[in-house]
């Protein structure tokens, strides 16, 4: 099953674009790409999700290399509400389906 | 606001104690997930439900075990924790459980206190 690596740590302005990258070179040709976040003493948030092609939506842009070995989230105009740990996570294609979290990355959006 | 509800959002509990966490869902979903989270931690997946039956154990202990009464609700009994078992534990619904294209929605967990 694919794993996915992130930095642990990363700091952004507020107003300016967050651009979270995320590697994954293991990934198979039917795996997705998931992003949620997780901000302190809640449930993880769904974001957004993409198997090959760019995506779009009202929260976040997910940009997935040709080759798909990695990814980057882009958060367009960083709130303070956005400081929280993003997760990139792949879905097992072992016939269990199951989510493969990577550690994550620490956003500090900073006023 | 989530649409997975989980209760109780905080229960503290001794060694010798039997307690149920509870998870609800009214998305229609099939599948129907348990997390455990340690401080600092990613999630780290317990058990899978399909259709109300047990599809994946990932090798939890006894002292866990998880009920799917019906379609909607999830629980987790607990009985004889450790305390090592103290963590944030997280329930999430997706629409089916093999399909790629299937975001997982959270709760915002029931934080567990072992004394």
């Amino acid at each position: 099953d694919a794993k996915t690596t992130q930095p642990p740590s990363m700091d952004c302005a507020e107003g300016r674009a967050a651009n979270l990258p995320c590697n994954h070179s293991t990934i198979s040709g039917n795996e997705y790409v998931y992003w949620y976040r997780q901000i302190h003493s809640q449930g993880p948030q769904y974001i957004i999700h993409g198997l090959k092609n760019n995506e779009t939506n009202e929260m976040a842009s997910l940009i997935i290399t040709e080759d798909r070995k990695s990814s980057t989230l882009i958060l367009p105009h960083a709130t303070l509400r956005d400081t929280a740990v993003y997760y990139c996570i792949v879905r097992a294609s072992s016939g269990t389906y199951k989510y493969i979290f990577g550690t994550g990355t620490r956003l500090k959006v900073l006023a | 606001d989530t649409e997975v509800t989980q209760t109780p959002k905080h229960l503290v509990m001794g060694m010798t104690n039997k307690k149920s966490l509870k998870c609800e869902q009214h998305m229609g979903h099939r599948a129907m997930y348990w997390y455990k989270q340690k401080a600092k931690k990613p999630p780290e997946l317990m058990f899978v439900y399909s259709y109300e039956k047990l599809s994946i154990n990932e090798s939890v202990p006894s002292r866990f075990s998880p009920e799917c009464p019906n379609s909607s609700l999830l629980n987790l009994h607990l009985h004889a924790l450790q305390p090592e078992d103290s963590a944030l534990y997280l329930c999430a619904s997706s629409q089916f459980q093999d399909r790629h294209n299937q975001p997982q929605h959270f709760g915002d967990g029931t934080r567990l206190s072992i004394l």
